[in-house]
């Protein structure tokens, strides 16, 4: 089992509708969740970060985490065709100095 | 937040030779890492790129093949040698700041294309 599983997609979806983006991940070390947005021929940008469990909010961006259930998501609130990109989720321990473990990423299309 | 670059930002290579990558970033950071992301994959942790020191490598990737050098706290280059078509990849350089996890970037990558 990988550390970190992410549905790779592709997902397409109308504008404006709401996207869950989801990642399992095995190792209960995991303190530190992030997504990142990577647009075709780009590096990723970071986009949301959370501290252990719980929501967070930004704009039209939430990220949830479940450490009970290993289990983190990103919600898209009336996704726009800018937000079309690949989101990356990604995670580390409790140490600050500590390599990422990356999903293998999710493709999202919205469709104007 | 730190601005990376990259050098070169795309090549095309002959199976065989080598192709060195710089990252140069506008500040200095405390930590400096080189990931791979080949097609249709994650990115896969390299090496951490040290400072004045060897680099520290990841399960199935040796010094060898992907020399490593950090002469100060804002460079890092990355060879891949002896290339073969598997290396074609994108090559991407990541900094964090202030060794808090949320501040690690990317940079905009390489992509390599090796015949």
């Amino acid at each position: 089992q990988k550390e970190v599983e992410q549905d790779p997609g592709p997902l397409s979806v109308p504008e404006g509708a709401i996207v869950s983006l989801n990642c399992t991940y095995s190792n209960s070390a995991f303190q530190y969740f992030m997504w990142y947005r990577q647009y075709s021929r780009k590096g990723p940008e970071l986009l949301m970060y959370t501290y252990s469990s719980g929501n967070k909010e930004d704009g039209r961006f939430t990220a949830q985490v479940d450490k009970s259930s290993k289990y983190i998501s990103l919600f898209i609130r009336d996704s726009q065709p800018s937000d079309s990109a690949t989101y990356l989720c990604a995670m580390t321990d409790n140490s600050g100095n500590t390599p990422l473990v990356f999903g293998k990423g999710t493709r999202l299309s919205v469709i104007a | 937040s730190a601005v990376i670059s990259q050098k070169p930002s795309r090549d095309i290579c002959q199976r065989g030779t080598s192709l060195t990558i710089q990252c140069q970033v506008d500040s200095q950071v405390t930590m400096m890492f080189w990931y791979r992301q080949q097609p249709g994959q994650s990115l896969t942790l390299i090496a951490t790129a040290n400072q004045g020191s060897e680099a520290t490598y990841e399960s199935g990737f040796v010094i060898d093949k992907f020399p490593i050098s950090r002469p100060n706290l804002t460079f890092s280059t990355l060879t891949v040698s002896n290339l073969s078509p598997e290396d074609s990849s994108i090559y991407l350089c990541s900094v964090v700041q202030d060794r808090v996890a949320d501040t690690q970037y990317f940079g905009p990558g390489t992509r390599l294309t090796v015949l």
